[in-house]
């Protein structure tokens, strides 16, 4: 079955530093998204990306991240200087068509932990 | 966005059926209805969705009240694996897939 790829699965960083966590979506799907979940809370929106563009972001989603499909592959989440509150996992997800009759498939996550 | 209400947690036998309610009494009329579960240490992962019918699928099975205004997740005979939290999200196409704290199974052996 088809799956959607993360790496690292654990990253640890220095506050301050950049960060590029990688996901490689399904082939065939158009629709790409990044989520994250701080230890023993709720699995949160950070963002939606279609046809090279950001569709919608949520607030936590702000000038420190930026989300990237630099090739046919592989979609990326920086941040460009970490904070400690930024540690949590972060899950990549993809869905072949815009609409609501499809699933999202996740990838297993990045547990992302600033140091 | 359709507002949803899940018990906290529910424990279950292995081997049992289980049903698992959620209530979206403020569902719109295009709203699909999705389940997610996430297992432990695990990203969320896709379980079952539809719109006014019942749907079956390899995973579990999906009951839609003549209303709309609830479902429930059925998981036709409960394994240890089985063992995590469910989530029920109501979702248009014009919308992302947006979590709620969801319902914590238990499986007891």
């Amino acid at each position: 079955e088809p799956e959607v790829t993360q790496t690292p699965s654990h990253q640890v960083t220095q506050m301050g530093q950049e960060v590029i966590l990688r996901c490689v979506p399904i082939s065939n799907h158009l629709y790409f998204y990044w989520y994250r979940q701080i230890l023993g809370q709720k699995v949160e929106f950070l963002v939606s990306f279609y046809n090279n563009e950001i569709s919608e972001k949520s607030e936590i989603f702000d000038d420190q991240f930026s989300v990237e499909r630099p090739d046919g592959s592989n979609f990326t989440l920086k941040i460009r200087s970490t904070k400690l509150e930024d540690s949590a996992m972060y899950f990549c997800a993809s869905k072949k068509t815009g609409g609501a009759n499809y699933g999202y498939t996740f990838g297993s996550g990045t547990r992302l932990t600033v140091v | 966005d359709a507002k949803t209400t899940q018990p906290n947690s529910m424990e279950s036998n292995e081997e049992e059926p289980v049903h698992l309610p959620c209530n979206h009494s403020t569902i719109s009329g295009t709203d699909y209805i999705h389940w997610y579960r996430q297992l432990p240490s695990q990203g969320p992962e896709y379980v079952i969705h539809g719109l006014t019918s019942n749907v079956n699928n390899r995973m579990a099975s999906l009951a839609i009240a003549e209303d709309r205004k609830s479902s429930t997740l059925i998981l036709h005979r409960a394994t240890l694996r089985d063992a995590a939290v469910y989530y029920c999200i109501p979702l248009t196409g014009a919308n992302n897939l947006f979590f709620g704290t969801g319902t914590r199974l238990t499986v007891i052996p």
